[in-house]
């Protein structure tokens, strides 16, 4: 069955520090892929996506991911973050097959920066 | 634009009653979801709709859990029994049907229904 890992189930780190959040799915076929952000006690929001083309993607607030077909990984990254990007991250994998085209979801990570 | 709309935001129940929660989607939208989230299992999706119709409830728990999408721009999701092991936040969320014109990939999430069952 196709499933999505996400490796850090908690990261700790200090503002300005750099964050790399792995995600890895297992299905051989065309995928789209996202990153979903939560902040505490609200909805899940897109942060970004990778459909096609160039596989590094830059989202919202100064992240991005790289989609490495041959890793099937799409991690997440951010250079320096803040005290405000304290969530929970979701990484999903669309599958473009069928007719079922449901999202797979990581169980999420997450992050705390400290000031 | 007003976004997916959720009501009620919290409910406090007692076991064995019955809970409805509402949705009304984003208006232009025909993929609708509805996911439970919970510290234990994280992110899971009880259903989805295409065009009003149930296309994958797979994820529904069991009997107790029933989901109906009666026109575009409604849907509910009813537990009838409730039970303590309900309690969770429900989200509903709303997109542009996968593959077709307008599609993005992405889900549109209401604020969430906070259950507890007592």
């Amino acid at each position: 069955a196709q499933s999505v890992s996400q490796h850090n189930h908690h990261v700790i780190l200090s503002e300005a520090a750099s964050l790399e959040l792995g995600c890895n799915y297992s299905y051989g076929g065309t995928v789209n892929l996202f990153w979903y952000v939560q902040y505490p006690g609200q909805h899940l929001q897109l942060l970004l996506k990778y459909f096609s083309g160039d596989p590094l993607v830059k989202g919202i607030k100064g992240f991005e991911a790289e989609f490495i077909k041959s890793k099937f990984s799409f991690n997440l990254r951010k250079p320096s973050v803040q005290w405000s990007d304290t969530a929970e991250y979701f990484c999903a994998v669309r599958l473009n097959a069928g007719n079922n085209r449901k999202l797979i979801w990581g169980l999420g990570t997450s992050l705390a920066v400290n000031p | 634009d007003a976004g997916v709309i959720q009501s009620p935001r919290h409910e406090v129940t007692e076991m064995g009653q019955e809970v409805t929660l509402r949705c009304k989607p984003i208006s232009g939208h025909n993929s609708l979801f509805w996911y439970r989230q919970t510290m234990m299992r994280g992110l899971e999706l009880l259903i989805y709709f295409n065009n009003n119709v149930p296309i994958d409830d797979s994820g529904m728990p069991e009997d107790r859990f029933s989901a109906k999408m009666p026109n575009a721009s409604f849907s509910t999701l009813k537990i009838q029994p409730s039970e303590p092991r309900d309690s969770a936040v429900y989200f509903c969320a709303s997109s542009f049907r996968p593959g077709l014109a307008g599609d993005t990939g992405e889900l549109f999430f209401g604020e969430g229904s906070r259950l507890t069952v007592l």
